[in-house]
């Protein structure tokens, strides 16, 4: 079957750093999204990989290794606002998204 | 770009009523839209994959008479909740895919349906 774990809550500190990890089994792969999402709103997109390596985009990186099937995502000087589900997403070999049930993150002052 | 719209943004109804929501892509065409369904404090579980001028494909355990899904136009695609009970409150969201290789889904807003 296929599957994405990714751990259920993070609590970090305003202006800290803090590393969501995902790990997946599919039947093929064909990139992975990481997605945002508050309470009561629909995801946003955060970042796109489908190479190895690192992504950076301003406060937010993310990271791929295919081999070891495994993600993460960075979260920078973290701001109240970040306080957010995080959703990790991988594209199968049929161009479909499989989701994981997301990390919700608690930043505390 | 790559807006997509969703409309009511949230309803309230009795129960046996049906519903209809509307996902609209406004700046792009979406050869692919996706139905899916979120209970709270859950991840978005995928309802049903449409694609335009044919029929939608349903997950398993998902009732393609109770949940009637329309993708007639490449900016247009309806979900029909028909004869809707308190269970099928939940929170509704469509996405859209263009034609592209990058395979990002752009999502609506979300629609918020109560079924008393």
């Amino acid at each position: 079957g296929q599957n994405i774990d990714q751990p259920t809550e993070m609590t970090a500190t305003e202006g800290a750093i803090v590393q969501i990890n995902c790990t997946y089994q599919t039947s093929g792969f064909n990139g992975l999204f990481w997605y945002q999402q508050h309470a009561g709103e629909a995801p946003t997109f955060l970042s796109y990989n489908v190479l190895d390596g690192l992504e950076e985009k301003g406060r937010f990186s993310s990271f791929l290794s295919r081999s070891k099937g495994y993600s993460y995502l960075l979260l920078k000087e973290l701001q109240m606002k970040d306080s957010a589900s995080y959703l990790c997403a991988v594209v199968d070999s049929n161009y479909q998204l499989i989701w994981g049930a997301g990390t919700k993150l608690i930043i505390k002052p | 770009g790559a807006v997509v719209s969703q409309h009511p943004s949230w309803v309230i109804c009795k129960s046996g009523t049906s519903v209809k929501i509307e996902c609209r892509s406004l700046d792009f065409q979406a050869t692919t839209m996706f139905w899916y369904r979120q209970f709270p404090k859950q991840s978005l579980m995928l309802m049903a994959t449409s694609n335009e001028g044919s029929k939608a494909t349903y997950e398993q355990g998902v009732e393609k008479d109770k949940f009637l899904i329309n993708h007639a136009s490449l900016t247009l695609s309806t979900l029909t909740v028909t004869s809707a009970h308190p269970e099928d409150s939940s929170f509704y969201i469509c996405s859209a895919r263009g034609a592209g290789d990058y395979n990002e889904q752009f999502f609506g807003p979300g629609t918020r349906l109560t079924v008393l």
